[in-house]
């Protein structure tokens, strides 16, 4: 199993700021990973696939990077709307595995 | 518009069962996979299972596998999951998931809402 692990736990950051989230895998694989958005009492959104790949209609202030154990989704200025919790998950192997998650919250 | 729309979560005790449904619109169903994710209370996403377009081939997670049973009719559309034997720590919001094939595995791209099982005593 390809065990996912997601920095920081919780990010606070300044409207308007950048963020930087992490997330590392047990093993190495080329760009099977999304990142996820989930807002309080809602289901997950799919942001990013493919590593990189932004899902339809998320804004360009989105991005993914990353291949080999280390990824990285950015936000490039943090709106309002943006703060959420953020889930990378591999489908690189069965089981499909999630990272813990990093909260975003208001600095 | 894709939508899916998830029930039959409830109150079950240690032991019991309940079946989960899974109603999809809006994408031609029989052609995309299909996923079971679920989250207990205050924590992550944890996926429980998958089902092929077709419902031949299926996968589950170790801590679900030989209880629970995924399945699909794609005459109606809908895709389900028998829970037997369940346990408190079954205890979460169960999402089911449109899936995307890539040569590798599958992402998720449409979430349902999800609905709430809670196995207590």
């Amino acid at each position: 199993e390809i065990v996912m692990t997601q920095s920081p736990a919780t990010l606070s950051v300044s409207p308007g700021e950048r963020a930087t989230l992490s997330c590392r895998a047990s093993q190495s694989f080329s760009s099977n990973l999304a990142w996820y958005q989930q807002k309080p009492g809602q289901a997950p959104r799919l942001l990013i696939y493919g590593a990189s790949t932004r899902a339809t209609g998320i804004p360009a202030r989105f991005s993914g990077s990353g291949s080999g154990t280390e990824f990285t989704l950015t936000i490039s200025s943090l709106q309002s709307e943006d703060f959420a919790v953020y889930y990378c998950q591999q489908y690189n192997n069965w089981p499909l595995t999630f990272g813990g998650g990093t909260k975003v919250e208001i600095k | 518009e894709v939508q899916l729309l998830d029930s039959g979560g409830g109150l079950a005790q240690p032991g019991g069962s309940l079946r989960l449904s899974c109603a999809a619109s809006g994408f031609t169903f029989s052609s995309y996979a299909m996923s079971w994710v679920r989250q207990a209370p205050g924590k992550g996403l944890e996926w429980v299972s998958d089902i092929s377009g077709s419902g031949y081939i299926t996968y589950y997670a170790d801590s679900v596998k030989g209880r629970f049973t995924i399945s699909r009719d794609n005459s109606k559309n809908t895709v389900f999951m028998q829970m037997n034997s369940l346990r408190v720590e079954d205890t979460a919001v169960y999402y089911c998931a449109k899936e995307v094939y890539t040569q590798s595995g599958y992402y998720m791209d449409v979430w349902g809402k999800g609905t709430t099982v809670t196995v207590s005593s």
